[in-house]
């Protein structure tokens, strides 16, 4: 167990529609990554936030907007979503941007 | 051509042969990481190196900078080893961003 905590595990939603991914991160860690794997591309950076302030972004699309609140926890919201959005997406958190990164579980989105 | 590139993509072995999967980059990093990813999906983090060499059980990562190669080893292979294996670079400055290869696919038999 990492310590990161992402939910839901599993997640089914039609195309046009929006979801929420949630990661909390692993005690006393302040930054937190969000990831894309998908079969065609790989595994992708998507955002990185610190102490609630977005540090780095990826390939993120305009459709996803992601934030991280006082706790710590952070929010990946996908909106408008397409069949091309379903993927595995991964959280991420460590002590700051220098220190060794720990994965979530990861949600499984399937956009139908 | 990605900027991270592992081979091989794909590694079949015998239980207790030793295993080599090497990656490289063309980009600046400030680190590199090794990671493992089981069926089902969950990433494991293996590695974290900005030089030398490391070990952790029958797994040992190095990492040449001047070069900008590094190499997973795993000793005395294991089926429970089978798994997909990635290398990932980490930008330099403090972005924490992970550029990715593609993942070795290791099965290792009984």
């Amino acid at each position: 167990d990492s310590g990161v905590t992402q939910t839901p595990k599993h997640l089914i939603t039609a195309t046009g529609q929006r979801v929420t991914l949630r990661c909390s991160p692993r005690s006393g860690d302040l930054s937190v990554y969000w990831y894309q794997q998908s079969l065609d591309q790989g595994l992708q950076f998507l955002i990185h936030y610190y102490n609630g302030e977005e540090r780095a972004k990826g390939n993120i699309l305009e459709r996803f907007s992601a934030q991280q609140f006082p706790d710590l926890h952070s929010e990946l919201n996908l909106s408008s979503l397409e069949l091309g959005d379903s993927a595995l997406y991964f959280c991420a958190s460590s002590m700051t941007g220098r220190s060794e990164a720990f994965f979530g579980q990861g949600t499984r989105l399937t956009v139908v | 051509k990605n900027e991270v590139e592992q081979s091989p993509q794909n590694l079949t072995a015998q239980e207790g042969e030793f295993i080599t999967i090497n990656c490289s980059y063309s980009v600046g990093i400030s680190a590199l990481h090794w990671l493992q990813q089981h069926p089902g999906g969950g990433i494991v983090s293996l590695f974290m190196l900005s030089s030398g060499k490391k070990k952790h059980g029958r797994l040992i990562a190095t990492i040449n900078i001047q070069e900008k190669h590094s190499s997973l080893h795993i000793t005395a292979s294991h089926p429970r080893d089978s798994a997909v294996y990635i290398c990932a670079v980490r930008s330099p400055g403090n972005t924490g961003k992970l550029i990715f290869g593609q993942g070795t696919t290791l099965q290792v038999k009984p």
